[in-house]
């Protein structure tokens, strides 16, 4: 069964403060990984990663893939109280007629303490 | 750019009762999709349509839940008879087409409770 694991579940840091969030997968198909920031309801894309060793920089933000470990690390760097939210790394993987399925892992809790 | 739209925001029913949700997904997107999401975990697919055509409905608990998105633009999920375990976020989300590079786009979701 395809599965995609992230840690920590939750995690309390300061401002300031560098994070790094883990997602590993195990997945048929796999075709790329995601990343998603979920603050209240509704997920905001992030990153979309498809290649290994190749980082993805957004500001603060940024990310990688290893395709032969299967897994992804999100890092925020100088943290902020508005980082505080839930991070979802989710695995696309084709199925059937499904050309984009997303498998979603379980979030990572993130609070920044001012 | 509009995004996603969902209503009702937030329901309250009582178990064994029916409920329905609607989502208007961003203009343009053929692709549309209804997520589960209980407390603590992540979203889970419970049906893909193409346009109008429904192309992965593999996880829909199809003896209680419906979907259709008749003129491939709206849709409506629907639960008939709610149970207690259905409490959750149903999320919609849209993208212009179903390959690997178009982006889901999320709406603010449906809370759910089921008493």
């Amino acid at each position: 069964e395809d599965k995609v694991v992230q840690s920590p579940l939750s995690l309390v840091v300061h401002e300031g403060d560098t994070v790094t969030l883990n997602c590993s997968y195990e997945v048929t198909n796999f075709r790329s990984l995601l990343w998603y920031k979920q603050e209240k309801k509704a997920p905001t894309f992030l990153f979309m990663l498809t290649s290994s060793g190749i980082e993805k920089k957004s500001g603060r933000l940024s990310s990688i893939l290893d395709k032969k470990e299967l897994f992804s690390i999100l890092n925020i760097t100088a943290t902020q109280t508005g980082d505080s939210a839930i991070y979802l790394c989710a695995v696309e993987a084709p199925y059937g007629g499904a050309t984009n399925k997303l498998i979603f892992g379980t979030g990572t809790l993130l609070a920044v303490q001012p | 750019e509009a995004g996603v739209a969902q209503s009702p925001r937030y329901k309250i029913i009582e178990k064994r009762q029916s409920v329905a949700f609607w989502c208007n997904p961003i203009s343009g997107h053929a692709t549309l999709y209804w997520y589960q999401q209980i407390l603590g975990q992540g979203p889970k697919l419970l049906i893909q349509f193409q346009n109008n055509g429904v192309v992965d409905d593999s996880q829909l608990p199809k003896d209680r839940f419906s979907a259709e998105r008749l003129k491939g633009v709206d849709s409506t999920l629907k639960i008939q008879p709610a149970k207690l375990e259905d409490s959750a976020v149903y999320l919609c989300a849209s993208s212009l087409g179903a390959g690997s590079t178009d982006t889901q786009y999320f709406g603010p979701g449906t809370r759910l409770t089921v008493l």
